[in-house]
């Protein structure tokens, strides 16, 4: 059984400081990597996708990802209670293989 | 119409009730998803269509049923549904069939 597992939180941070968000997975062929933000009563949105190990950056969202130790993350730098949602890891195993989701973590931001 | 629309965002129905959700996507896409969300429950893929052929049934009771017209068109019929099946449906589509997937606003199904 594939599992992608995150902290369902609440992930409590202030206003301006550094929400560090973690997932880990199981299957270790995954190669494909993607963060969703789906804030409450909407669907899912697509932030950021990451496919190789290291950091990628995109504006204030920085994905990192460790194909050794089975884990991605999500940083998002200057927080803003805008950005108060629940965060869901998605991961792909190689060829036609269905995104495998977590539960999600939930980010309070706080003003 | 921009990005995957899907109607109704909400329903209401009783379990001797049939319905369909509709969904298009304006993205040119060529694969298109059924998704369930509940509740403290990851996301769980339902069904999956391809240029219009379906290439992944999971598990789904067979009182769900779908249907893919084309490449822009998905519907999900519903017949005798339990009120377990409450829960936010969402469609969603991809370029090619498991790539990045852009998700509907869902339709909030409840069934009495």
């Amino acid at each position: 059984q594939k599992e992608v597992e995150q902290n369902s939180g609440p992930l409590s941070v202030p206003e301006g400081a550094i929400a560090s968000l973690n997932c880990t997975y199981s299957d270790r062929v995954s190669q494909s990597f993607f963060w969703y933000r789906q804030y409450s009563g909407k669907s899912p949105e697509l932030i950021m996708s990451i496919y190789s190990n290291g950091d990628k950056e995109d504006g204030r969202f920085t994905a990192q990802l460790n194909k050794a130790s089975q884990y991605v993350s999500l940083l998002i730098r200057d927080s803003q209670p805008s950005d108060s949602a629940t965060y869901l890891c998605a991961v792909k195993a190689g060829g036609n293989t269905p995104l495998v989701f977590g539960k999600g973590t939930r980010l309070s931001v706080i003003a | 119409e921009t990005g995957v629309t899907q109607t109704p965002r909400h329903l209401v129905m009783g379990m001797t009730n049939k319905k369909s959700l509709k969904c298009e996507q304006h993205l040119g896409h060529n694969a298109m998803y059924w998704y369930k969300q509940s509740a403290k429950k990851p996301l769980e893929l339902m069904f999956v269509y391809s240029l219009e052929e379906r290439v992944e049934n999971n598990s789904v009771p067979s009182r769900f049923s779908p249907e893919c017209p084309n490449s822009s068109h998905l519907f999900l019929h519903l017949h005798t549904l339990q009120p377990e099946d409450s829960a936010l449906y969402l469609c969603a589509s991809s370029q090619r069939v498991y790539n990045e997937q852009f998700f509907g606003p869902g339709t909030r199904l409840t069934v009495l």
